[in-house]
């Protein structure tokens, strides 16, 4: 089993619609978790970190549930500009990152 | 916010060659770096880790004499593929942290093409 585990896709869905990404880490002595954005070609860029409690920037919402050991990203208004691999990443011990191979989501006219 | 500048963004090199690529935090000091290698379609995977002053800690099946690591100063980390082959061809990413805290920053990446 991978140690960060996430559905590649690709998410397609037209402008204005809500798309979720789930993650799934294997390790329950993770201690934190990223989630990043890479666009084509280019080096990830951090998107939000995950708080046990969920938290909001914007129009993107993320949730931990340690006791199934998962994350999620939810994205509401999805613009053109959010096309893009959104990077799953979890932080061990010694703060090691460990990535998510990402879901592509690909939002369209 | 954390600047980190990575170069070249792009080398084209022979078979056999050595490549060095620079990562340099502009605006923090650096204490740990990270060096990564992302081949299409695959997640980044970690290769080394570098703290300043010291040898870096290599990922396992990693060759330490094939990517020599150096991190002479608190802002300034460099990768070098020594006897480069067409299999090394990949994305390399640094990233680098300050004094224990996350999240990492990163550089823009250097695309290595070993012909």
């Amino acid at each position: 089993r991978k140690e960060v585990e996430q559905d590649p896709g690709p998410f397609n869905v037209p402008e204005g619609a809500t798309v979720a990404f789930n993650c799934t880490y294997s390790n329950s002595a993770s201690q934190s978790f990223f989630w990043y954005r890479q666009d084509c070609r280019k080096e990830p860029k951090l998107l939000m970190s995950v708080y046990s409690s969920g938290n909001e920037d914007g129009r993107f919402t993320a949730q931990l549930n340690r006791a199934s050991q998962y994350i999620s990203l939810l994205i509401r208004d999805s613009k053109l500009s959010d096309s893009a691999t959104y990077l799953c990443v979890v932080a061990g011990g010694g703060n090691k990152l460990t990535f998510g191979t990402g879901t592509q989501l690909k939002v369209e006219l | 916010g954390a600047v980190v500048s990575q170069h070249p963004s792009r080398v084209i090199c022979k078979s056999g060659t050595s490549v060095k690529i620079e990562c340099r935090s502009l605006d923090f000091q650096a204490t740990t770096m990270f060096w990564y290698r992302q081949f299409p379609k695959q997640s980044l995977m970690l290769m080394a880790t570098s703290n300043e002053g010291s040898k870096a800690t290599y990922e396992q099946g990693v060759e330490k004499d094939k990517f020599l690591i150096n991190h002479a100063s608190l802002t300034l980390s460099t990768l070098t593929v020594t006897s480069a082959h067409p299999e090394d061809s990949s994305f390399y990413i640094c990233s680098a942290r300050g004094r224990g805290l996350l999240p990492l920053h990163f550089g823009n990446g250097t695309r290595l093409t070993v012909t």
